[in-house]
Order: C-alpha cells, then structure tokens, then sequence
C-alpha cells in the first residue's frame, strides 16, 4: 500500500533565507510524487510531479524537489523564500489505482 | 479558459437539510473527484467517477452521495446523514491514466449553523 507522510506540520522561515519542507513515501511499486500548493481559502495548484524522469525536478516559482529512492524521501526546496510563499503544501503519492495519497500538509510561515 | 469551476464559494445548512455543491469541468477530463478537507487532516477522497453513469465510493461516502450524468459535471449531495459536514470541500478532475495529477477547483467552504 502507498503512503506519504509529510514530517513537519509547520516550518516558518524568515524572507530570503532556504525553504525545506520533508516529505518521506511508502510505495510497493516505483510511485509518481506531487506537490501541491494551497493558499488560504483556495483551491490547489500543481507545484512539480515526479514520474520516473529526471530525479531533481523543477517546479513553478523556484521551488524543486528531489527524488530519492534509497531514503525513500521527497523533499521540496527553494534557496530564497519570498513572502507569496507563505501556504500550504501537500506532498502527494500516485495510490496505483488513478487515485492520489495525501500528506497532512506543512504550512509554511514567511517572517519578514 | 479551461478549468474547474465549483459553485458557490460559501455555503451554509440548517441541520436536517440536504445541500448539493456543484462542480463543472471543460477539461474534457474522463474522472472527476470529491475531497473534504479538515484542518490538519489533509484531504480524504468522497467519491470518484471514472465514466458517465459511474462512481465509486471513496475512504468517507457515508452521508453523500453523487451523480455523473454527463461527462461535464459532477454535483455532490451533503445528506442530512452526514453528521459532521461543516468542512471545504474541493472537485478535481483528471485524465483517465495512471499516476496522472488532478486538477482542482477553487472550493466550496460548508458551513451548518
């Protein structure tokens, strides 16, 4: 069965300074992998996928993640963080059957 | 432009009513979904539909049901069953392939008073 668990419920970083938001998986097969961004009171919207390409994957406005098998993680970055960014984000595994597992979310707080 | 389009934004029930959320998609997407999303819980799929004239239930179905009369649409009923339903709940549409992502409308937020 696939899973996905997003380790940190909140990260809050100041402007300008790395994002690290965590994301390990459980899959019996090679899975796909989202992320998702939703900002306040919104729908969502597609970030970047993983589907068995490239391992480092480059998403909309900076962000990226990477694929690693051997930890079984995918970790969604950005070098400087930019107040827009403040949301939150959902890392997602393809369930196998077209349906899609959730992660929890980690909200992402911007300090000025 | 193409997209999901979910009416109304803001929706509030009397306890004892049923209520039906709309969902509509020019996509020309084969499945379409329903998920609720709590605080801090992520989102839990309802109830999907892969075809016309079909769906399936997903993890939470109890106390909604669905239809899927044409390929376009795909409206959500909150029953009077549904004990607990102030929550957002969000429509995506996808093609019908594996591993593919979903497309999202912009939710409907319910709320019992």
């Amino acid at each position: 069965a696939q899973s996905v668990t997003q380790l940190d419920s909140h990260v809050s970083v100041s402007e300008g300074t790395p994002v690290l938001l965590r994301c390990n998986y459980s899959s019996s097969y090679s899975p796909s992998l989202f992320w998702y961004v939703q900002h306040p009171n919104k729908g969502l919207q597609l970030l970047l996928k993983y589907t068995s390409a490239a391992t480092l994957v480059k998403g909309i406005n900076g962000f990226e993640a990477e694929f690693k098998k051997s930890e079984t993680s995918f970790h969604l970055t950005k070098p400087s963080a930019h107040m827009s960014d403040a949301a939150e984000y959902f890392c997602v595994v393809s369930g196998g059957n077209y349906q899609l597992i959730w992660g929890a979310g980690t909200k992402l707080i911007i300090k000025p | 432009d193409g997209g999901i389009t979910q009416s109304p934004k803001y929706l509030f029930r009397k306890e004892g009513q049923n209520v039906t959320l709309s969902c509509e998609q020019n996509l020309n997407h084969d499945a379409m979904y329903w998920y609720r999303q709590d605080p801090g819980q992520g989102l839990r799929l309802i109830y999907y539909s892969q075809i016309v004239n079909d769906f399936q239930k997903g993890d939470i179905a109890e106390g909604y049901s669905v239809s899927r009369e044409k390929k376009e649409s795909f409206p959500l009923t909150v029953t009077s069953a549904q004990k607990n339903p102030t929550a957002f709940y969000l429509c995506a549409s996808s093609i019908l392939r594996m591993n593919t992502e979903a497309f999202f409308g912009q939710g409907t937020r319910l709320t019992v008073v």
